[in-house]
């Protein structure tokens, strides 16, 4: 299994482009996530999923929107793009074990907005 | 509402020494707790969780935690550093659902990035 990847790992944008940043999972989970991870911020949640065809906003979702394509995939968009963005993002899905929701995360995309 | 405080940023200890990283959380209702670990350009790993039970739970790589309701507090231990334990650590709440609440969102603490001296 590989787990939750995500594309692309590196990208640099101007000020005002678009993009999308794109996250599957071959675990069969139900819950997906994005954070953004910023020096001495610890991972803010902007986006989650608890199930396909559900999407709700976290704790920074301005600036952002997502789609749950399927139950495999989670796509994060930026309409356009502010040098705020520049971050680490990660995405991360979720099964129940032993009643808590145990994340796994992908490796992250490391985003620049100049 | 849930928060976690994870105290000291940076945490330095010799090769051989114990090492012992703070997390005191908030939450009106029961609490499931978590340590996740990330090494350099890598995503996160769960080290441990404590969900019900025991109060002190052990995880992989020798760690173990304790979870001390009266303190409000989660701090991580292991007896003897390896230099290999150079990472950042995060510590999380969430909602146990016991309550009758979600409990599939995470709430992180800004991590402490720990140091180990040969």
């Amino acid at each position: 299994n590989a787990g939750v990847t995500q594309t692309p790992k590196f990208q640099v944008l101007k000020t005002g482009q678009s993009m999308t940043l794109q996250c599957a999972q071959d675990m069969n989970h139900n819950s997906m996530y994005w954070y953004r991870q910023d020096p001495g911020m610890g991972l803010r949640l902007i986006y989650y999923s608890a199930s396909e065809g559900t999407t709700d906003k976290g704790e920074v979702p301005n600036g952002y929107n997502v789609s749950r394509l399927n139950k495999r995939e989670f796509s994060l968009r930026l309409e356009s793009a502010a040098p705020s963005q520049t971050s680490v993002y990660f995405c991360a899905s979720s099964e129940q074990t032993g009643g808590a929701w145990e994340q796994y995360f992908g490796p992250g995309t490391r985003l620049t907005v100049t | 509402a849930q928060s976690v405080t994870q105290l000291g940023s940076h945490v330095s200890v010799s090769e051989g020494a114990l090492v012992l990283l703070r997390c005191n959380y908030s939450s009106s209702v029961p609490p499931y707790l978590f340590w996740y670990v990330q090494y350099p350009n890598q995503g996160l790993q769960l080290l441990l969780k404590y969900t019900t039970g025991a109060t002190l739970v052990k995880g992989i790589n020798g760690f173990e935690a304790e979870f001390k309701k009266s303190e409000t507090s989660f701090h991580l231990t292991k007896p003897s550093a390896h230099m290999s334990d150079a990472a950042e650590y995060f510590c999380a709440v969430s909602d146990s659902g016991l309550s009758g609440g979600s409990n599939y969102k995470l709430t992180f603490g800004k991590g402490t990035l720990l140091t180990v001296n040969p």
